[in-house]
């Protein structure tokens, strides 16, 4: 059964801090993974990626892929109190289906 | 237009009422998404419409009833509900259910079945 896990599952840091969040993967027919940051409401697109290695970046924001050991990180540096959210990790089948992962909520202390 | 516009953004229903969401983007996207989100919980594919024709009905019960009349517009016709499928109801859309094209997500319609 295809199942993305994320950790951790919840986060408190202190604004200026850095974080890496983690997202493994075990999906078939792998076509993209995908990071978005959900606040109240609607997923709102972070990253797609497709290819091992080559790392996305916007802004304080950057992630990574590797297609070898089925996991993507993102991190976020200097962080803000404007970055709390419940950050979702999905994989992409070939059938255009999203598997998303729990979800890891941060929480950014000012 | 960039968006995916859901309406209603709350509906409270009985559970004998029958009601719709409705879902509309002008993206000129070939593909459209119903997600139901539980509290706490990631958002869990229900159906899939791709040249509005069903192309995943991710054995979803039949209370839940979806219409895509054309191209832009994406429907959720809802009976018989139970208090259970109280959730955040999601509509996406991309440009074709086959390429690496990416999801653009509604807001949502917070739905409560009492």
């Amino acid at each position: 059964e295809d199942k993305v896990v994320q950790s951790p599952l919840s986060l408190v840091v202190h604004e200026g801090d850095t974080v890496t969040l983690n997202c493994s993967y075990e999906v078939t027919n792998f076509r993209s993974l995908l990071w978005y940051k959900q606040e109240k409401k609607a997923p709102t697109f972070l990253f797609m990626l497709t290819s091992s290695g080559i790392e996305k970046k916007s802004g304080r924001l950057s992630s990574i892929l590797d297609k070898k050991e089925l996991f993507s990180i993102l991190n976020i540096t200097a962080t803000q109190t404007g970055d709390s959210a419940v950050y979702l990790c999905a994989v992409e089948n070939q059938g255009g289906k999203l598997i998303f992962g729990q979800g890891t909520e941060l929480s950014v202390k000012p | 237009d960039t968006e995916v516009t859901q309406t209603p953004k709350h509906l409270v229903m009985g559970m004998t009422n029958k009601k719709s969401l409705k879902c509309e983007q002008h993206m000129g996207h070939r593909a459209m998404y119903w997600y139901k989100q539980k509290a706490k919980k990631p958002p869990e594919l229900m159906f899939v419409y791709s040249y509005e024709k069903l192309s995943i009905n991710e054995s979803v019960p039949s209370r839940f009833s979806p219409e895509c009349p054309n191209s832009s517009l994406l429907n959720l016709h809802l009976h018989a509900l139970q208090p259970e499928d109280s959730a955040l109801y999601l509509c996406a859309s991309s440009q074709d259910q086959w390429g690496l094209y990416g999801y653009t997500f509604g807001s949502g319609t917070r739905l409560t079945v009492v």
